[in-house]
């Protein structure tokens, strides 16, 4: 059964330091999606950024990046130039499937991030 | 506001009652899923439409749930007879056809407190 593992309950970082945010996943699939969702205190999930398993290069979106490394099953989640407003949970998902074949995402317990003035 | 929304936003009712929470997707999104989430948990998957039709169910989706898409726009969750341990925010997430519905949008959550 696919998972996803979070071992960081919380981090902290220092304003305008890079973090990174540990993601670790099992599946037997060969095609998969992974994702980074944000949920700030407000409750909202949102969504950061994907990696595909057939990307052969790391996601960038903004100040997040995913180091993905395939054969060792781990998306980590890099964040540059901490901000204030990045302190929240994190929460690493996969969904497995190309193509929209399956639907749903299965998260891990999530990273609670504090980011320090 | 083009977001996902979900009413209400906090419920509160007591053990046995039944309750209904709406999403409202956003328009053009074919696909829309539930989750629950506990406190000091992630998400877990317990629904997904295509359209009209529900596609999948989790096994967390005991016989007191029920949800429905009627003509594949709004969608609506309903748990009877309800008990403590559904306390949980309810979250509702709509994807797009575009990028292999890579990416769900989530509403802001209903919580619902049983007591």
């Amino acid at each position: 059964a696919q998972k996803i593992t979070q071992t960081q309950p919380g981090m902290f970082v220092q304003e305008k330091e890079a973090v990174t945010l540990d993601c670790t996943y099992d599946t037997s699939d060969q095609s998969y999606g992974l994702f980074w969702y944000k949920q700030p205190s407000s409750g909202e999930m949102i969504f950061l950024i994907y990696q595909g398993s057939y990307d052969e290069q790391n996601a960038t979106e903004g100040r997040y990046s995913l180091n993905f490394q395939k054969a060792r099953k781990s998306a980590n989640l890099v964040i540059s130039a901490s901000q204030l407003g990045d302190s929240a949970m994190y929460f690493c998902a996969m969904r497995d499937g190309y193509g929209g074949s399956q639907g749903n995402l299965i998260f891990g317990k999530g990273t609670k991030l504090s980011v320090k003035p | 506001d083009t977001g996902v929304s979900q009413n209400p936003r906090h419920k509160i009712t007591k053990r046995g009652q039944n309750v209904t929470f709406r999403c409202d997707p956003i328009s053009e999104h074919n696909r829309l899923y539930w989750y629950r989430q506990t406190l000091g948990q992630g998400p877990e998957f317990l629904t997904y439409f295509q359209n009209e039709a529900q596609l999948e169910k989790s096994r967390l989706l005991s016989d007191r749930f029920s949800a429905e898409r009627p003509k594949g726009s709004f969608s609506t969750l309903e748990i009877q007879r309800t008990e403590q341990g559904d306390s949980a925010m309810y979250l509702c997430a709509s994807s797009p056809p575009s990028a292999g519905y890579n990416e769900q949008f989530f509403g802001p959550g209903t919580r619902l407190t049983v007591l």
